[in-house]
């Protein structure tokens, strides 16, 4: 099975822009999370997506939002960017995420806010 | 309220030398826990995860975690060490009370592996 695929891996945006980001999950795979990873504040949930419905939500601000589509496609999408928005953008899918489910991360896009 | 901790930034072993990276956790259940590994410029690699049962958890690449209760531990073991083991080590938990409310994941700050030749 191909793994979770994550694109665009790099992208450098401008201050007050913003940036759509996209995750395919693992096929079958209906749970999708996104994380953020910084050298300072390490990896942080953002949410998590099941069946096109935002089931859980991290500690983020409006600015940070996303979806699901019927394939259980998602994006992520960052309003008004911010420098400190600048980090690792990881996407991980499971199966449903339920109970001790395990969570299969992508490689990541490398989001730089100038 | 669940979290984890990786009290150790980075760790050096020789090839060949048993390895351990030690994580403890807090959560108001049962813990599900789990061991990542990311490698320069790439996502997590899923290495292994305990649920229930036996407390030595066997994963990939060699990985094994021991699983303590009364210690609130999983430390992460390799009885020998390649130099290709070196990078960067995640202990994440989920509690088990609230686990089919939507996943996420907490995550240590990681730990810096170095396998020297």
């Amino acid at each position: 099975k191909a793994g979770v695929t994550q694109t665009p891996r790099y992208l450098i945006k401008t201050r007050g822009q913003q940036v759509t980001l996209s995750c395919s999950p693992i096929s079958g795979h209906r749970s999708v999370s996104w994380y953020q990873q910084t050298p300072g504040q390490g990896l942080q949930f953002l949410f998590e997506y099941f069946s096109e419905t935002q089931r859980n939500k991290g500690n983020f601000p409006g600015r940070f939002s996303g979806r699901q589509f019927s394939n259980s496609r998602s994006e992520m999408n960052v309003s008004t960017l911010e420098l400190g928005d600048s980090a690792l953008y990881l996407c991980a899918s499971s199966p449903y995420g339920l109970g001790p489910d395990t969570q299969y991360f992508g490689p990541g896009t490398r989001l730089t806010v100038l | 309220a669940q979290s984890v901790a990786q009290p150790e930034d980075q760790v050096n072993v020789a090839e060949g030398n048993p390895l351990t990276v030690k994580c403890t956790y807090s959560v108001s259940g049962n813990p599900y826990l789990f061991w990542y590994v990311q490698y320069p410029n790439r996502g997590l690699q899923f290495l292994l995860k305990y649920i229930t049962g036996d407390n030595l958890v066997k994963g990939s690449y060699g990985f094994e975690a021991e699983f303590n209760k009364s210690q609130t531990s999983f430390h992460l073991k390799k009885p020998s060490a390649l130099v290709s083991d070196s990078a960067l080590y995640f202990c994440a938990v989920r509690d088990a009370v609230g686990s089919n409310s939507g996943y996420a994941l907490n995550f240590g700050k990681g730990t810096s592996l170095l396998v020297t030749p």
